[in-house]
């Protein structure tokens, strides 16, 4: 079956350490995204890549980096610069025809201690 | 004021219920989206639209585009209905998620008990 496959669901990281998320998709979707999750706040957007080898910046980009060599990976680095690291991070992708719909990964939930 | 407005924030409702949960958006808009996010952290599409009404089950999502308002709605809801519904929006060409993403409300926490 197709989807979206993130790992690992827990992290835990030392503070100032880089840390590399893993998102993965078999779906043959242009477009991917990571977003992030703190309790009582909806979904921000942190990058997003609608081809390969290009991404863009979303609202909260500042401390993390991505990358997109491939169409089915789309790997986020949370960096040392990133001051408060600890949340909820999905990826997510979508195609490019109307009614594609968006199909979101399980999360990976990131510790920094 | 953000852009997408759930209402209520928190619903505790009996079992077989029927439960309604409001969005507002005040942006334009190509398509919105209703998600379900269970405990684990997961979130499943439920619906995407960008008109009239679609019903999957004992769910149904309707949406005004003239009044900018979209209604999700479980009939005879049970407790594994419980779970946070959160409602989104796509403003890019692509009503699946478009040059920008999504833009999401706070979501919807909703207990059934039984």
């Amino acid at each position: 079956d197709g989807g979206i496959t993130q790992s690992p669901k827990y992290l835990f990281r030392k503070e100032g350490q880089n840390v590399t998320l893993s998102c993965e998709q078999n779906l043959n979707h242009d477009a991917m995204y990571w977003y992030r999750q703190d309790p009582g706040q909806g979904l921000r957007l942190i990058y997003y890549s609608q081809i390969v080898n290009d991404f863009q910046k979303g609202d909260i980009a500042e401390g993390y980096s991505v990358s997109r060599e491939k169409k089915e990976s789309f790997p986020l680095t949370v960096t040392s610069a990133q001051k408060n690291p600890t949340a909820f991070y999905l990826c997510a992708s979508s195609g490019r025809s109307q009614g594609s719909g968006y199909t979101f990964g399980s999360g990976t939930r990131l510790t920094v201690v | 004021k953000n852009e997408v407005e759930q209402s209520p924030q928190n619903l505790t409702a009996q079992e077989g219920e029927f439960i309604t949960i409001n969005c507002s958006y005040s942006v334009g808009i190509s398509a919105l989206h209703w998600l379900q996010q269970h405990p684990g952290g997961g979130i499943v599409s439920l619906f995407m639209l960008s008109s009239g009404k679609k019903k999957h089950g004992r769910l149904i999502a309707t949406i005004n585009i003239q009044e900018k308002h979209s209604s999700l709605h479980i009939t005879a809801s049970h407790p594994r209905d419980s779970a946070v519904y959160i409602c989104a929006v796509s403003r890019g060409v692509y009503s699946g998620g478009g040059a920008d993403g999504l833009t999401f409300g706070k979501g919807t926490h909703l207990i059934i008990q039984p």
